[in-house]
């Protein structure tokens, strides 16, 4: 098994441009989370979904989106991309809404 | 608000000399604690959970403890292998963690 997987692994955007980071997992999980992690601060979480079709908002959600149309898949969009989205992006998945989350290896995104 | 926070911030080790590390949570309602271990550009890689208070999970050199407001990670005899950054993250809602700011924990030979 690959676990989760995230691509690419970095990338540099241009404000105003817009982006998706992919993310899947071969887990058969139903549950699938996108987090950011800023220097110094714990991990925040954008989005979740808890199986396909279905999404919400986590604590910090303004300026991305999300769509899950399968269980494996579950990118994350960033539309006019802004410096405060610099960051390293983790996706994660886990079976249940309780038990242990398994990441991915991350995506930096750097926003000049 | 809930918070979790995590101390110190840093902690640099002899190898062989054994220390912990705290996890202090006032996140009401908790459903679960769970470690993790970060190494320098990678992801977050789990290590324990824990649901109840008095409870003890233990892996190689890592004992992780907890009470109702705060946990605790300890690394006897550590190595420097041992070197990462151990995150604590609290289970408050269904599919919902919030995670502490970690210990970056450095062991020389």
């Amino acid at each position: 098994n690959a676990g989760v997987t995230q691509t690419p692994k970095f990338r540099i955007l241009k404000i105003g441009q817009s982006m998706t980071l992919q993310c899947a997992q071969d887990m058969n999980h139903n549950y699938m989370y996108w987090y950011r992690q800023d220097p110094g601060m714990g991990l925040k979480l954008i989005y979740y979904s808890v199986g396909a079709g279905i999404t919400d908002k986590g604590e910090v959600p303004n300026g991305y989106n999300v769509s899950r149309s399968t269980t494996e898949d579950f990118p994350l969009r960033l539309e006019l991309a802004a410096p405060s989205q610099t960051s390293v992006y983790f996706c994660a998945s886990s079976y249940s809404g309780s038990t242990e989350q398994y990441f991915g290896p991350g995506t930096r995104l750097t926003v000049t | 608000e809930d918070q979790v926070t995590q101390s110190p911030e840093a902690l640099r080790l002899q190898e062989g000399e054994s220390s912990s590390l705290n996890c202090s949570y006032t996140v009401s309602g908790l459903r679960g604690l769970f470690w993790y271990r970060q190494d320098p550009g990678k992801g977050p890689e789990f290590l324990f959970t824990l649901y109840s208070a008095g409870e003890e999970k233990e892996k190689e050199r890592l004992k992780a403890t907890l009470t109702k407001k705060e946990s605790f990670l300890h690394i006897t005899a550590p190595k420097p292998e041992d070197s990462a950054t151990y995150l604590c993250a609290v289970h408050y809602s269904w599919g919902k963690l919030q995670f502490g700011a970690g210990t970056q924990v450095v062991v020389t030979p």
